[in-house]
């Protein structure tokens, strides 16, 4: 079965520091995303993609924040500054069209030290 | 008021019963509704889309839809340990690209 792919699974950073987080979305989707857990808590938006150009993105997608699908078929979210709080469970997901469900990758654990 | 509201739970259930999971939704306009698995530590894992009202029944599983309640809930018959997980109840937000709002989970325990 067709599944969205990320790397790494887990990163350690220090504050400050810049991560980039790579997913490979299912290759027939179109819809592209970005969201977070924090331990414990919920699973937040942060943004979706589509035909290469962000089409939302809520309030924690601020200017530290940045995707780009370089290559047609990765799909990057990158920090610029990491800060302590940004310590969580990133996750990709993509759906073929916009009444489906996503899937979602495994997720990167994101720890900043 | 919170976009989706689930009950957190625990919900305790033992195997072999029925586990009946609740969740409400404040964007009357919201189209698409789904139901995902997660468990700890793992990504959450796409169990059930409704998108009329009504039931949608698979294997072990039905969705039932209420827009005029704003209520969606999911059942599982024959509870097994290993749906022991939390569920999570996700509403698209209409007009957008597929922005889906998720509820807290509700985490299920099913015990032998």
């Amino acid at each position: 079965e067709p599944e969205v792919t990320q790397t790494p699974s887990h990163q350690v950073t220090q504050m400050g520091q810049e991560v980039i987080l790579r997913c490979v979305p299912i290759s027939n989707h179109l819809y592209f995303y970005w969201y977070r857990q924090i331990l414990g808590q919920k699973v937040e938006f942060l943004v979706s993609f589509y035909n290469n150009e962000i089409s939302e993105k809520s309030e924690i997608f601020d200017d530290q924040f940045s995707v780009e699908r370089p290559d047609g078929s990765n799909f990057t979210l990158k920090i610029r500054s990491t800060k302590l709080e940004d310590s969580a469970m990133y996750f990709c997901a993509s759906s073929k069209d916009r009444e489906e469900g996503y899937t979602f990758g495994s997720g990167t654990r994101l720890t900043v030290v | 008021q919170k976009e989706v509201e689930q009950n957190s739970g625990p919900l305790s259930v033992p195997e072999g019963a029925i586990a009946s999971l609740n969740c409400t939704y404040s964007d009357r306009g919201s189209q698409s509704f789904f139901w995902y698995r997660q468990y700890s530590g793992k990504s959450p894992e796409l169990i059930m889309s409704i998108y009329s009202n009504g039931d949608k029944e698979d294997g072990r599983f039905t969705a039932q839809l209420n827009k005029a309640s704003q209520y969606v809930s999911l059942l599982i018959r024959d509870s097994q340990p290993s749906d022991s997980a939390t569920y999570l109840c996700a509403v698209n937000r209409p007009g957008g690209y597929n922005k889906l709002i998720f509820g807290a989970g509700t985490r299920l325990a099913v015990h032998p």
